[in-house]
């Protein structure tokens, strides 16, 4: 089955700096790619996500890349703020199965 | 309209108890599942559900029994349970297999 990892597990920002949070899959036939972010005591919700006919998205400060040859995507946070202060799930759709990176928490300092 | 609901929210129960956790959806989405969330760790998956049939099940032991009564329904039936089971059991629905899915806001469970 896929499997996928992600780094780093934990991450310090300053705030209005970048934060990038890298993903490996292992499954070619992965072809659905979200991000998810979830606050404390709070469900995951989507943040973003890519297919994989698809290399770069973006959506105000965040942005997703994939590099299908490599099978890595990675997010890019961009101008952090301590609201986007979370951890962050990658996870990868293989058929009717999501497979969950091990999360990152991030804090951004003010 | 992107809501799952799921009650109730908490729940306590001795390890005797039977309980249910539900799952309520009317987004059309005719794919359901159940994870189970430990503190800090990605959601893992129990359960499948896929046009009201179990299409996966990754070995949850028996004490977890699924139901899907209709296509807007999904639930969690308890029996039995241990005090390792106390977690954040969350209910997910998804579009068939085409797209992400969608968290409901989860149970937190207390194995008492």
């Amino acid at each position: 089955g896929e499997n996928v990892e992600q780094h780093p597990s934990t991450l310090s920002v300053q705030e209005g700096d970048s934060a990038v949070i890298k993903c490996t899959y292992s499954d070619s036939a992965s072809n659905y790619f979200p991000w998810y972010k979830q606050e404390l005591g709070k469900r995951p919700q989507l943040i973003i996500d890519i297919r994989s006919n698809v290399g770069e998205k973006k959506d105000q400060r965040i942005a997703v890349t994939l590099n299908k040859t490599a099978k890595h995507f990675s997010l890019h946070i961009t101008e952090t703020q301590p609201e986007d202060s979370a951890v962050y799930f990658c996870a990868a759709r293989t058929g009717n199965q999501f497979y969950f990176g091990t999360g990152t928490s991030l804090t951004v300092i003010p | 309209d992107t809501e799952v609901t799921q009650t109730p929210k908490h729940l306590v129960m001795g390890m005797t108890n039977k309980k249910s956790l539900k799952c309520e959806q009317h987004m059309g989405h005719r794919a359901m599942y159940w994870y189970k969330q430990k503190a800090k760790k990605p959601p893992e998956l129990m359960f499948v559900y896929s046009y009201e049939k179990l299409s996966i099940n990754e070995s949850v032991p028996s004490r977890f029994s699924p139901e899907c009564p209709n296509s807007s329904l999904l639930n969690l039936h308890l029996h039995a349970l241990q005090p390792e089971d106390s977690a954040l059991y969350l209910c997910a629905s998804s579009p068939i297999f085409t797209d992400t899915i969608y968290f409901g806001e989860g149970s937190w469970l207390t194995v008492v």
